[in-house]
Protein backbone atom coordinates (compact mmCIF):
# COMPACT_ATOMS: atom_id res chain seq x y z
CA UNK A 1 0.00 0.00 0.00
CA UNK A 2 1.19 3.83 -0.70
CA UNK A 3 2.14 5.80 1.91
CA UNK A 4 2.67 9.26 2.57
CA UNK A 5 4.82 10.84 4.73
CA UNK A 6 5.25 14.98 6.37
CA UNK A 7 7.82 14.67 9.13
CA UNK A 8 7.06 18.87 9.81
CA UNK A 9 3.77 18.93 11.86
CA UNK A 10 4.70 22.61 12.59
CA UNK A 11 6.20 25.27 10.44
CA UNK A 12 6.97 29.11 10.72
CA UNK A 13 8.37 31.38 8.35
CA UNK A 14 8.29 35.50 8.31
CA UNK A 15 6.47 37.34 6.19
CA UNK A 16 8.52 37.54 2.68
CA UNK A 17 11.02 34.89 3.11
CA UNK A 18 10.89 31.41 1.96
CA UNK A 19 9.69 28.16 3.52
CA UNK A 20 10.15 24.73 2.40
CA UNK A 21 7.57 21.75 3.66
CA UNK A 22 8.68 18.37 3.34
CA UNK A 23 6.66 15.19 1.83
CA UNK A 24 8.31 11.34 1.01
CA UNK A 25 6.23 8.84 -0.37
CA UNK A 26 6.31 4.78 -0.56
CA UNK A 27 4.78 3.33 -4.00
CA UNK A 28 6.04 0.26 -6.50
CA UNK A 29 4.10 2.14 -9.30
CA UNK A 30 5.96 3.92 -12.24
CA UNK A 31 3.31 6.38 -12.98
CA UNK A 32 1.66 8.81 -10.81
CA UNK A 33 0.58 12.21 -9.51
CA UNK A 34 1.76 13.99 -6.63
CA UNK A 35 0.06 16.88 -5.05
CA UNK A 36 -0.20 19.94 -2.31
CA UNK A 37 -3.27 20.84 -0.83
CA UNK A 38 -3.85 24.42 1.09
CA UNK A 39 -6.28 23.64 4.12
CA UNK A 40 -7.29 27.44 5.25
CA UNK A 41 -9.30 27.97 8.45
CA UNK A 42 -12.27 27.54 6.18
CA UNK A 43 -11.49 23.80 5.79
CA UNK A 44 -11.92 24.06 2.52
CA UNK A 45 -9.34 21.86 0.44
CA UNK A 46 -7.39 23.86 -2.56
CA UNK A 47 -4.93 22.62 -4.73
CA UNK A 48 -1.94 24.65 -4.70
CA UNK A 49 0.19 22.62 -7.68
CA UNK A 50 0.20 19.24 -9.04
CA UNK A 51 3.49 16.76 -10.85
CA UNK A 52 3.21 14.00 -12.60
CA UNK A 53 5.40 11.44 -12.13
CA UNK A 54 6.73 11.21 -15.67
CA UNK A 55 7.23 14.49 -16.21
CA UNK A 56 11.35 15.36 -14.90
CA UNK A 57 10.15 19.05 -14.70
CA UNK A 58 9.54 19.99 -11.15
CA UNK A 59 6.05 22.00 -11.68
CA UNK A 60 6.09 25.88 -10.39
CA UNK A 61 2.90 27.35 -10.02
CA UNK A 62 3.62 32.03 -9.16
CA UNK A 63 5.09 31.77 -5.78
CA UNK A 64 4.73 27.95 -5.34
CA UNK A 65 7.50 25.37 -6.35
CA UNK A 66 8.20 21.74 -5.93
CA UNK A 67 11.69 19.49 -5.64
CA UNK A 68 10.66 16.39 -6.70
CA UNK A 69 13.31 13.68 -6.76
CA UNK A 70 11.46 10.52 -8.22
CA UNK A 71 14.33 8.04 -7.23
CA UNK A 72 14.06 9.19 -3.44
CA UNK A 73 10.53 9.54 -3.58
CA UNK A 74 10.77 12.88 -2.05
CA UNK A 75 8.28 16.11 -2.97
CA UNK A 76 8.88 19.42 -1.35
CA UNK A 77 7.24 22.10 -1.83
CA UNK A 78 8.90 25.57 -1.89
CA UNK A 79 6.94 28.42 -0.92
CA UNK A 80 8.61 31.99 -1.61
CA UNK A 81 7.69 35.37 -0.85
CA UNK A 82 5.69 34.11 1.93
CA UNK A 83 2.43 36.12 2.27
CA UNK A 84 -0.29 36.29 5.42
CA UNK A 85 -2.42 34.46 3.76
CA UNK A 86 -0.45 31.22 3.06
CA UNK A 87 -1.12 30.69 6.47
CA UNK A 88 -2.51 27.09 6.29
CA UNK A 89 -2.45 23.37 7.04
CA UNK A 90 -0.87 21.87 3.99
CA UNK A 91 -1.35 17.76 2.78
CA UNK A 92 1.11 16.24 0.48
CA UNK A 93 -1.24 13.41 -1.65
CA UNK A 94 -0.60 10.54 -3.97
CA UNK A 95 -2.90 9.35 -6.26
CA UNK A 96 -1.66 6.70 -8.89
CA UNK A 97 -2.60 6.87 -12.48
CA UNK A 98 -3.86 3.97 -13.64
CA UNK A 99 -7.26 2.62 -12.82
CA UNK A 100 -7.07 4.44 -9.53
CA UNK A 101 -8.48 7.63 -8.24
CA UNK A 102 -7.79 6.98 -4.59
CA UNK A 103 -6.29 9.84 -2.98
CA UNK A 104 -3.46 8.68 0.21
CA UNK A 105 -2.65 11.93 1.92
CA UNK A 106 0.00 12.73 4.44
CA UNK A 107 -0.82 14.08 7.93
CA UNK A 108 -0.15 17.28 7.23
CA UNK A 109 1.72 20.25 8.00
CA UNK A 110 0.32 23.53 9.55
CA UNK A 111 2.41 26.38 8.21
CA UNK A 112 2.05 29.65 10.35
CA UNK A 113 3.29 33.15 8.71
CA UNK A 114 5.05 35.65 11.18
CA UNK A 115 3.81 39.56 10.51
CA UNK B 1 -21.13 25.70 -11.57
CA UNK B 2 -21.60 24.91 -8.09
CA UNK B 3 -18.59 22.23 -7.85
CA UNK B 4 -19.06 20.02 -5.04
CA UNK B 5 -21.86 20.83 -2.74
CA UNK B 6 -22.17 19.02 0.59
CA UNK B 7 -25.20 19.22 3.05
CA UNK B 8 -25.17 19.75 6.48
CA UNK B 9 -21.88 21.78 7.13
CA UNK B 10 -22.45 21.11 11.13
CA UNK B 11 -24.64 18.54 12.69
CA UNK B 12 -24.51 16.90 16.13
CA UNK B 13 -26.01 13.59 16.68
CA UNK B 14 -26.44 11.51 20.19
CA UNK B 15 -25.13 7.86 20.15
CA UNK B 16 -27.20 5.81 18.21
CA UNK B 17 -28.86 7.75 15.87
CA UNK B 18 -28.78 7.92 11.99
CA UNK B 19 -28.24 10.27 9.58
CA UNK B 20 -27.49 10.95 5.63
CA UNK B 21 -24.74 13.25 4.62
CA UNK B 22 -25.33 14.89 1.20
CA UNK B 23 -22.66 15.13 -1.75
CA UNK B 24 -23.83 16.37 -4.70
CA UNK B 25 -21.79 17.58 -8.15
CA UNK B 26 -22.44 19.54 -11.39
CA UNK B 27 -19.61 18.65 -13.18
CA UNK B 28 -20.65 15.29 -14.79
CA UNK B 29 -17.85 13.74 -13.02
CA UNK B 30 -17.42 9.77 -12.82
CA UNK B 31 -15.52 9.44 -10.07
CA UNK B 32 -16.68 10.49 -6.84
CA UNK B 33 -15.31 9.44 -2.78
CA UNK B 34 -15.88 10.22 0.77
CA UNK B 35 -12.55 10.99 3.01
CA UNK B 36 -12.72 11.91 7.02
CA UNK B 37 -10.44 14.00 8.81
CA UNK B 38 -9.57 13.46 11.88
CA UNK B 39 -6.57 15.47 14.04
CA UNK B 40 -3.40 14.23 13.04
CA UNK B 41 -4.59 11.26 10.82
CA UNK B 42 -4.68 13.81 7.54
CA UNK B 43 -7.75 12.71 5.27
CA UNK B 44 -8.98 8.87 5.25
CA UNK B 45 -11.04 7.49 2.16
CA UNK B 46 -13.83 5.92 3.38
CA UNK B 47 -15.99 4.82 0.04
CA UNK B 48 -15.75 5.39 -3.62
CA UNK B 49 -17.89 5.29 -6.53
CA UNK B 50 -16.59 5.01 -10.14
CA UNK B 51 -20.07 5.61 -11.51
CA UNK B 52 -23.51 5.16 -10.71
CA UNK B 53 -24.43 1.54 -9.44
CA UNK B 54 -20.80 1.18 -8.39
CA UNK B 55 -19.32 1.07 -5.08
CA UNK B 56 -16.31 0.26 -3.29
CA UNK B 57 -15.01 0.29 0.01
CA UNK B 58 -12.01 2.79 1.31
CA UNK B 59 -9.53 2.62 3.90
CA UNK B 60 -11.99 3.45 7.07
CA UNK B 61 -15.75 1.84 5.63
CA UNK B 62 -17.21 0.26 9.07
CA UNK B 63 -20.39 1.98 9.99
CA UNK B 64 -20.58 3.84 6.91
CA UNK B 65 -22.89 3.19 4.15
CA UNK B 66 -23.32 4.35 0.59
CA UNK B 67 -25.32 4.18 -2.76
CA UNK B 68 -24.83 5.77 -6.22
CA UNK B 69 -28.04 6.07 -8.28
CA UNK B 70 -27.54 9.26 -10.26
CA UNK B 71 -24.17 10.98 -11.59
CA UNK B 72 -24.66 13.65 -10.09
CA UNK B 73 -25.23 12.53 -5.97
CA UNK B 74 -23.63 10.33 -3.83
CA UNK B 75 -24.77 10.26 0.11
CA UNK B 76 -22.93 8.72 2.97
CA UNK B 77 -25.21 7.03 5.59
CA UNK B 78 -24.25 6.87 8.98
CA UNK B 79 -26.25 3.29 10.21
CA UNK B 80 -26.01 3.90 14.08
CA UNK B 81 -24.11 7.13 14.79
CA UNK B 82 -20.52 6.25 17.22
CA UNK B 83 -18.28 8.75 19.00
CA UNK B 84 -15.41 7.86 16.80
CA UNK B 85 -17.95 8.87 14.00
CA UNK B 86 -16.76 12.64 15.06
CA UNK B 87 -14.76 13.71 12.35
CA UNK B 88 -14.78 16.33 9.51
CA UNK B 89 -16.34 14.46 6.67
CA UNK B 90 -15.31 15.39 2.39
CA UNK B 91 -16.50 14.85 -0.65
CA UNK B 92 -14.83 14.99 -3.58
CA UNK B 93 -14.86 14.04 -7.60
CA UNK B 94 -13.12 14.08 -10.95
CA UNK B 95 -13.31 12.81 -14.18
CA UNK B 96 -12.86 9.45 -15.17
CA UNK B 97 -9.19 8.00 -16.13
CA UNK B 98 -10.32 7.53 -19.69
CA UNK B 99 -11.98 11.11 -19.86
CA UNK B 100 -9.80 13.08 -18.06
CA UNK B 101 -6.87 15.33 -19.25
CA UNK B 102 -3.55 14.52 -17.89
CA UNK B 103 -2.38 17.82 -17.68
CA UNK B 104 -4.94 19.21 -15.70
CA UNK B 105 -5.92 16.62 -13.62
CA UNK B 106 -7.47 17.20 -9.81
CA UNK B 107 -9.89 16.36 -7.27
CA UNK B 108 -12.90 18.77 -6.38
CA UNK B 109 -13.40 18.75 -2.98
CA UNK B 110 -16.64 19.46 -1.01
CA UNK B 111 -16.79 22.23 1.39
CA UNK B 112 -16.71 19.58 4.69
CA UNK B 113 -19.58 18.80 7.29
CA UNK B 114 -18.60 19.14 10.72
CA UNK B 115 -20.17 16.10 12.43
CA UNK B 116 -20.16 15.75 16.44
CA UNK B 117 -21.47 12.68 18.40
CA UNK B 118 -22.31 12.74 21.87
Amino acid sequence: AQTVTQSQPEMSVQEAETVTLSCTYDTSESDYYLFWYKQPPSRQMILVIRQEAYKQQNATENRFSVNFQKAAKSFSLKISDSQLGDAAMYFCAYNPNFGNEKLTFGTGTRLTIIP
Amino acid sequence: NAGVTQTPKFQVLKTGQSMTLQCAQDMNHEYMSWYRQDPGMGLRLIHYSVGAGITDQGEVPNGYNVSRSTTEDFPLRLLSAAPSQTSVYFCASTQSLLSRDKDSYEQYFGPGTRLTVT
